[in-house]
């Protein structure tokens, strides 16, 4: 089974800081990684596929980037609303998805 | 706008069964495939289950096979997860998401109590 990490577990960081959260895979996915947002008590919100597709109506402040193990998501300047938890999540395996631990983002 | 609604949650005795259901509007269901993912109180997600958008292949986390059961409607839109053998570490929130390769849409949740 294909595992995810991410690191660090908790980032605290303000409003307006450029913030880098890294997600690695046990073996090569190529590019098959998807980001997710979630708030407290929501469900998880859809980013990034493709390891840097934005989705539709995702700010442009959101990036992706990486392939094969090592992948990032890169907030440009961060907002009020992007306090969350953070998932990357592999799909090199059609429908078997794994999810790292998740990154909270939280205020400084 | 794409809406998914989970419904069928609540507390079940260890042992026992549930069945949830999520259903979906303004998509074309029948074209997709849909999984459903699970959260423990406090802790990460976990992929539980997913199926084809024709219902003829399914798959399934190993901490589920042999217990759960996925399985659709399109004539209705309508995703179901049939829960047998219930254990306390079943207990989370569990969400439907359109998709096999990544969940571009998901619905509120649906929480899942197993205790006693």
């Amino acid at each position: 089974d294909i595992q995810m990490t991410q690191s660090p577990s908790t980032l605290s960081a303000s409003v307006g800081d450029r913030v880098t959260i890294t997600c690695r895979a046990s073996q090569s996915i190529s590019n098959w990684l998807a980001w997710y947002q979630q708030t407290p008590g929501k469900a998880p919100k859809f980013l990034i596929s493709q390891a840097s597709s934005l989705g539709s109506g995702v700010p442009s402040r959101f990036s992706g980037s990486g392939s094969g193990t090592e992948f990032t998501l890169t907030i440009s300047s961060l907002q009020p609303d992007d306090f969350a938890t953070y998932y990357c999540q592999q799909y090199k395996t059609y429908s078997r998805w794994t999810f790292g631990q998740g990154t909270k983002v939280e205020i400084k | 706008e794409v809406q998914l609604v989970e419904s069928g949650g609540g507390l079940v005795q260890p042992g026992g069964s549930r069945r949830i259901s999520c259903v979906v509007s303004a998509f074309t269901f029948s074209s997709y495939a849909m999984s459903w993912v699970r959260q423990a109180p406090g802790k990460g997600l976990e992929w539980v289950s997913a199926i084809s958008g024709s219902g003829s292949s399914t798959y399934y986390a190993d901490s589920v096979k042999g217990r759960f059961t996925i399985s659709r409607d399109n004539s209705k839109n309508t995703l179901s997860l049939q829960m047998n053998s219930l254990r306390a570490e079943d207990t989370a929130v569990y969400y439907c998401a359109t998709g096999g390769d990544y969940g571009d849409y998901w619905g509120q949740g649906t929480l899942v109590t197993v205790s006693s």
